[in-house]
């Protein structure tokens, strides 16, 4: 099976702009979560779908969204861009059923001038 | 959520067996323990995971402590390719469901020596 495919690897934006991520998740996986990785803060978990709609979501500011589509692909956008949204989005894959664990793909890169 | 605690860092060398600890001390009975790594350049990947007892794995064994307040994950054989930043990680799946929110802490940065 192919892994978790993230697009694009690498993009660089200015503030003030908006940005949009896909993730295609392994085919079956109908879960499919979000996080950012920063060097200051470590991985930190945005927001989790299943079957199009949103299940759990982490503490941040509403300029962070997300959607699932019903081929279980995902986007995610950050709209008004900030220099401390430059970070490593990855996003992650699972079974549904207790303790599957989750596959992560290589991540986007985003930068923000 | 429970926290883990390992060391910032751990260094080993190439075909020796590596121990990296975790404690965590204030798991709950339903805490899960979930170990993923992290390579250079690449997302987290799953290592193992356990609840009572030792598991063993492909790549690697689990061995928890009877009162459950520290593991210990182990590469039997360290190779050049096990360099990565390794997190210990507590699932707590009583939610109704399964939880995929997970909390990352630091992390353990692994280097082996040739």
């Amino acid at each position: 099976k192919a892994g978790v495919t993230q697009t694009p690897r690498y993009l660089i934006k200015t503030r003030g702009q908006q940005v949009t991520l896909s993730c295609s998740p392994i085919s079956g996986h109908r879960s499919v979560s979000w996080y950012q990785q920063t060097p200051g803060q470590g991985l930190q978990f945005l927001f989790e779908y299943f079957s199009e709609t949103q299940r759990n979501k982490g503490n941040f500011p509403g300029r962070f969204s997300g959607r699932q589509f019903s081929n279980s692909r995902s986007e995610m956008n950050v709209s008004t861009l900030e220099l401390g949204d430059s970070a490593l989005y990855l996003c992650a894959s699972t079974e549904e059923g207790r303790n599957s664990p989750l596959h992560f793909g290589n991540g986007t890169r985003l930068t923000v001038t | 959520d429970a926290k883990t605690t390992q060391p910032n860092s751990m260094e080993s060398n190439e075909e020796e067996p590596v121990h990296l600890p975790c404690n965590h001390s204030t798991i709950s009975g339903t805490d899960y323990i979930h170990w993923y790594r992290q390579l250079p350049s690449q997302g987290p990947e799953y290592v193992i995971h356990g609840l009572t007892s030792n598991v063993n794995n492909r790549m690697a064994s689990l061995a928890i402590a009877e009162d459950r307040k520290s593991s210990t994950l182990i590469l039997h054989r360290a190779t050049l390719r096990d360099a990565a930043v390794y997190y210990c990680i507590l699932r707590d799946l009583t939610s109704g469901g399964s939880n995929y929110k997970l909390t990352f802490g630091k992390g353990t940065l692994l280097t082996v020596n040739p």
